[in-house]
Formats: structure tokens, C-alpha cells, sequence
């Protein structure tokens, strides 16, 4: 079956732009998870979306930083007024369960690199 | 602090010759463990877990994992390295009362024909 999407691939802002990120994750998972890869800082937790509970939003680097996720699929992640040390890729992953389950599988998309000049 | 730290952001190997990547973990309590891979320009790409069931875990494309709890170590193995291995690869933890995933630094792997 399909796998985590992840759109767009590339993405070049200007400074003080706004961007949004989007993400579909395998259908029936009822997990969500955005992370930050960058050269500086590695792979770093944003948030995780668990059915309808309240995300856990802890790491979230600014509140520039924001994400939604409409109908227990679709996810999307907003920066406002872009900086230049928000350049990086932007990885989505789904799990079947979440909630608890530490052991589920995380299924990561494909990534979006985006590019702040 | 509940941590995961890799051993060496680069190892480089021959080709036929032994992978070994180190995986050390930082907590009271054991974590689930998970060793990902990633080609260039992919995303990440699940090699094998410990979920507490087995100490030994065999993954995909011949790799395996020992967890030993007196070490905090989960070293990821394979016993001859191809051409194809050559990527990067990531160990990661989820700790106890959380659902996210903790990384390592990577380690980038080199294959040496």
C-alpha cells in the first residue's frame, strides 16, 4: 500500500515568509509525527497527533512554529515569518496505534527540504 | 537526561568485511530501540526494533541487534558489508511515558570496494 507522503519536496522561501508543509499519512494510522532534520541539530521531535487527543506540541522550537491535522488524517505544519536557521528537512512519520504504544513502528515520509534565503 | 548516542558520525569498511555500528542509550529504565536507515534524498527507513521480547533482533538486509541492558549498548551488526549498505544510520529510543522518538547522531556508513 501507499506509504507517508509528503509535499512539497523542496521548498524555497524568502526570509519573513510564511510556508506551510504538508503530510498524508498510511491510511488507518492513527498517529502522527512531524521532525526536524539539520545539520546542526540532527533529528529533533516537533510534535505528535494521537486520534483526537491534544498534541503534544513540546517540541515546537518557537511559536512561529504551528501544526494542524484536519479529520485524523491529512497534517499540515505552518512556519511564520520564516529564518534562515528554520532551513531543513521537515520529516513526517505515522504510527498504527500511538497512544502509548512506545514499540509501534514509525513510518517516515519522504521529507520536505526547505530552503529559507 | 534520557539520551541515545552513536559512536562514530563516520565509519568506513570494506566490502565482505564485518559492519558494526555502537548504539549507547541514557536512562534508569530501558527503552524501546530502533535502528533506522536512510539513502540520500529518502526518508528513514526501519532496519529492526527491541521491544523487550528478544535480546537478539534480526532486521532486514541481514542486520542485526544485541540489546544488553548492562551495558546500555544496542550495536547494530552485519556480518559482511555490500555496496549497497553504504547510508546513513540512525539509532533511536522511545522512553518511557513518551511516544516520540529520541535520536542518535547518525553514523554515516562508507563501503570500500
Amino acid at each position: 500500500g501507499a506509504g507517508v507522503s509528503q509535499s512539497p519536496s523542496n521548498k524555497v522561501t524568502e526570509k519573513g515568509k510564511d510556508v506551510e508543509l504538508r503530510c498524508d499519512p498510511i491510511s488507518g494510522h492513527t498517529a502522527l509525527y512531524w521532525y526536524r532534520q539539520s545539520l546542526g541539530q540532527g533529528l529533533e521531535f516537533l510534535i505528535y497527533f494521537q486520534g483526537n487527543s491534544a498534541p503534544d506540541k513540546s517540541g515546537l522550537p518557537s511559536d512561529r512554529f504551528s501544526a494542524e491535522r484536519t479529520g485524523g488524517s491529512v497534517s499540515t505544519l505552518t512556519i511564520q515569518r520564516t529564518q534562515q536557521e528554520d532551513s531543513a528537512v521537515y520529516l513526517c512519520a505515522s504510527s498504527l496505534l500511538g497512544g502509548g504504544a512506545r514499540a509501534d513502528t514509525q513510518y517516515f515520509g519522504p521529507g520536505t527540504r526547505l530552503t529559507v534565503l | 537526561a534520557q539520551s541515545v548516542t552513536q559512536l562514530g558520525s563516520h565509519v568506513s569498511v570494506s566490502e565482505g568485511a564485518l559492519v558494526l555500528l555502537r548504539c549507547n542509550y541514557s536512562s534508569s529504565v530501558p527503552p524501546y530501540l530502533f535502528w533506522y536507515v536512510q539513502y540520500p534524498n529518502q526518508g528513514l527507513q526501519l532496519l529492526l526494533k527491541y521491544t523487550s521480547a528478544a535480546t537478539l533482533v534480526k532486521g532486514i538486509n541481514g542486520f542485526e541487534a544485541e540489546f544488553k541492558k548492562s551495558e546500555t549498548s544496542f550495536h547494530l551488526t552485519k556480518p559482511s558489508a555490500h555496496m549497497s549498505d553504504a547510508a546513513e544510520y540512525f539509532c533511536a529510543a522511545t522512553f518511557q511515558g513518551a511516544q516520540k522518538l529520541v535520536f542518535g547522531q547518525g553514523t554515516r556508513l562508507t563501503i570500500n570496494p
